[in-house]
């Protein structure tokens, strides 16, 4: 299977801060890269699809890139609702797999 | 509005089974493919089937193949996973969620709130 590592593990940050968080997979993936936001005792909620693609409803100040191995999610603004894990999620050839996580908290 | 609701969970013995439900609304089994998730504190989370929306094509992780099948009734808007020969490290929080689109496997959205299952003796 595919493995997805995501850095750093725990990311402490500011209301207002730029953050930017890193996924990568041990192979080529092309883009198929999403991106999950969740809260403690909640279900993930998907931010970004397709690597760079915004769901629906989410803020405009998530944004993601990258292709291939490498891919990042930013958030250009921390917000207080922002703070939680974030995953990253690969699909290839029907097996899907995720991240550790990336915990963003309060510094 | 697309909901999910996930029921069946408790505490069975190491070998025994359980069967998980997810009542589902706000769109068709014919239409999106319906996934299992489940999450432990030691393993994150972790893909565990999937039925695609022809009903037939089934997909398994490899921790669970052979163990655990996945199954729908349409006719009860309702997704299963019928759980065999559980054993200690399935314990953990499943999550039952669908494709975010009829054409591309590769989003879960949504998602349902999940059910706890803890195998132990």
């Amino acid at each position: 299977d595919i493995q997805m590592t995501q850095s750093p593990s725990t990311l402490s940050a500011s209301v207002g801060d730029r953050v930017t968080l890193t996924c990568r997979a041990s192979q080529s993936i092309s883009r198929w890269l999403a991106w999950y936001q969740q809260k403690p005792g909640k279900a993930p909620k998907v931010l970004i699809y397709m690597a760079s693609n915004l769901e629906s409803g989410v803020p405009s100040r998530f944004s993601g890139s990258g292709s291939g191995t490498e891919f990042t999610l930013t958030i250009s603004s921390l917000q207080p609702d922002d703070f939680g894990t974030y995953y990253c999620q690969q699909y290839n050839s029907y097996r899907w797999t995720f991240g550790q996580g990336t915990k963003v908290e309060v510094k | 509005q697309v909901q999910l609701v996930e029921s069946g969970g408790g505490v069975v013995q190491p070998g025994g089974s359980l069967r998980l439900s997810c009542v589902a609304s706000g769109f068709s089994f014919y239409t999106y493919g319906v996934h299992w998730v489940r999450q432990s504190p030691g393993k994150g989370l972790e893909w565990v089937a999937y039925l695609r929306s022809d009903g037939y094509n089934r997909y398994y992780s490899d921790s669970v193949k052979g163990r655990f099948t996945i199954s729908a009734d349409s006719s009860k808007n309702t997704l299963y996973l019928q759980m065999n020969s559980l054993r200690p490290e399935d314990t953990g929080v499943y999550f039952c969620a669908k494709d975010q689109t009829p054409t591309v496997s590769s989003t879960f959205g949504p998602w349902g709130q999940g059910t706890l299952v803890t195998v132990s003796s």
